[in-house]
């Protein structure tokens, strides 16, 4: 089957960076995407990495390795609104996309 | 402003009575699909499509019709829901393109099935 793997829950301090790590199987691949949610709310789009390496905006920055078929967000200069779940999704081809399970961050003062 | 409007947003409803969610998108997107949300499962796809007249199945496309008559409208169809479709609904646009993996998504549906 598909799948792709997130820790369900990480915990950091205002302030701090974090990293979310996803490691996806998928029978076709063609990037990975990052989507964060508030409680009660939508999904809304992070960023997209369809070639391998760093991809920057902002306090968020996203990383892909097609060779380890992993990827991680990290989250700089976390901010109390910064607390969410964040969803890896995998696009497998023609709009099919896998998500992950979800990881909840909570940010403290 | 542009965005993904879904409708009920709040729905109860008994086994076998049919009903349609309404999704409308503002942005002329050409790619729209439909996801459920359940506790420890994540978003999962349902049904997808990328342009008029043009649907495919997701990752669970069971129980669940859908149509793409306009390029604005995607709606979500249970013929006969069951208590296994209670969930939250997700409908989401994007553009072709370049664009295609930027998704909107709609603020959510709700659905309780008795």
């Amino acid at each position: 089957g598909q799948s792709l793997e997130q820790p369900s829950e990480v915990t950091a301090v205002e302030g701090a960076i974090v990293q979310i790590n996803c490691t996806y199987q998928t029978s076709g691949f063609y990037g990975l995407s990052w989507y964060q949610q508030h409680d009660g709310g939508a999904p809304t789009f992070l960023s997209y990495n369809a070639l391998d390496g760093l991809e920057e905006t902002g306090r968020f920055s996203s990383f892909l390795s097609r060779s380890d078929s992993y990827g991680y967000l990290l989250l700089q200069e976390l901010q109390m609104k910064d607390s969410a779940s964040y969803f890896c999704a995998a696009n497998t081809g023609f709009q099919k996309l896998v998500f992950g399970t979800g990881t909840r961050l909570l940010v403290s003062p | 402003e542009a965005q993904v409007t879904q409708n009920p947003r709040y729905l109860i409803t008994v086994t076998g009575k049919k009903l349609t969610v309404t999704c409308s998108q503002n942005m002329n997107h050409e790619y729209m699909s439909w996801y459920r949300q359940d506790p420890g499962l994540g978003l999962r796809q349902i049904y997808y499509s990328m342009n008029v007249e043009v649907t495919d199945k997701g990752d669970v496309p069971e129980g669940y019709k859908v149509s793409r008559k306009e390029k604005r409208n995607f709606p979500l169809i249970l013929e006969s829901p069951s208590p296994n479709q209670t969930s939250l609904y997700f409908c989401a646009s994007s553009r072709g393109g370049s664009g295609a993996n930027v998704l909107t998504f709609g603020a959510g549906s709700r659905l309780t099935v008795l």
